[in-house]
């Protein structure tokens, strides 16, 4: 069975710092998502990784896929507040299979 | 932009009542997804489609059914509803290729009383 575990579950950081959250899963797809969460409402898709290898960046954000070792990031560069969300990855092995979420706070 | 909408941001129902949550999408995407969104839990997957009137079990099917009659609309009932289906329910659809992210409707926030 496909799992899918990020980390960490909570996040509090100051604004101006840099982080990573990791998604690491247990079969051998190369496709996989991620995904943000504003409260209260529904998610919204920010990358699509489809190799080994890949990295997409917008803004602030950076997602990576190694495939080999089952590891994709989302790394945040310089926190800003406007990036507090909860944020998922999934995982595309015929069935999508999310993580947990991760809490990101970003205090000023 | 692709477009999903849900029939209802939150509802609220009695236990052993028969609920039904509409979805509907606007882009002619071949797949349909029902999820339930529990704190701590992540997405967990109900049901899917792949076709008009194809479904498939996901994860946590059990007191749950679906209907999928249009390609565009894909519902999801609760047979009896029970308060441990309190939860907040998304819906999303894709193009055919597993290639594509899944697109979600804002969510229907239901609690079973």
């Amino acid at each position: 069975e496909l799992k899918v575990e990020q980390n960490p579950l909570f996040l509090s950081m100051q604004e101006g710092k840099n982080y990573t959250i990791y998604c690491n899963y247990s079969t051998t797809s190369d496709r996989l998502y991620w995904y943000r969460q504003d409260p209260g409402k529904s998610l919204e898709s920010l990358f699509v990784l489809l190799s080994n290898g890949a990295v997409k960046q917008e803004g602030r954000l950076m997602a990576s896929l190694d495939t080999k070792a089952r590891l994709s990031t989302l790394h945040i560069t310089a926190a800003v507040h406007d990036l507090s969300a909860t944020y998922f990855c999934a995982v595309d092995d015929n069935d999508m299979r999310f993580g947990a979420g991760t809490r990101l706070t970003v205090k000023p | 932009d692709v477009k999903v909408t849900q029939s209802s941001r939150y509802l609220v129902k009695r236990t052993g009542e028969k609920v039904f949550l509409e979805c509907v999408q606007d882009m002619d995407h071949e797949n349909m997804f029902w999820y339930r969104q529990d704190p701590g839990l992540g997405l967990r997957l109900i049901y899917f489609s792949y076709d008009v009137k194809m479904k498939e079990k996901g994860d946590i099917p059990e007191g749950y059914s679906v209907s999928r009659e249009k390609k565009e609309r894909f519902s999801l009932i609760l047979e009896s509803a029970s308060t441990n289906q309190t939860s907040m329910y998304l819906c999303a659809s894709s193009f055919g290729s597993n290639s594509y992210e899944q697109y979600f409707g804002p969510g229907t926030r239901l609690t079973v009383t």
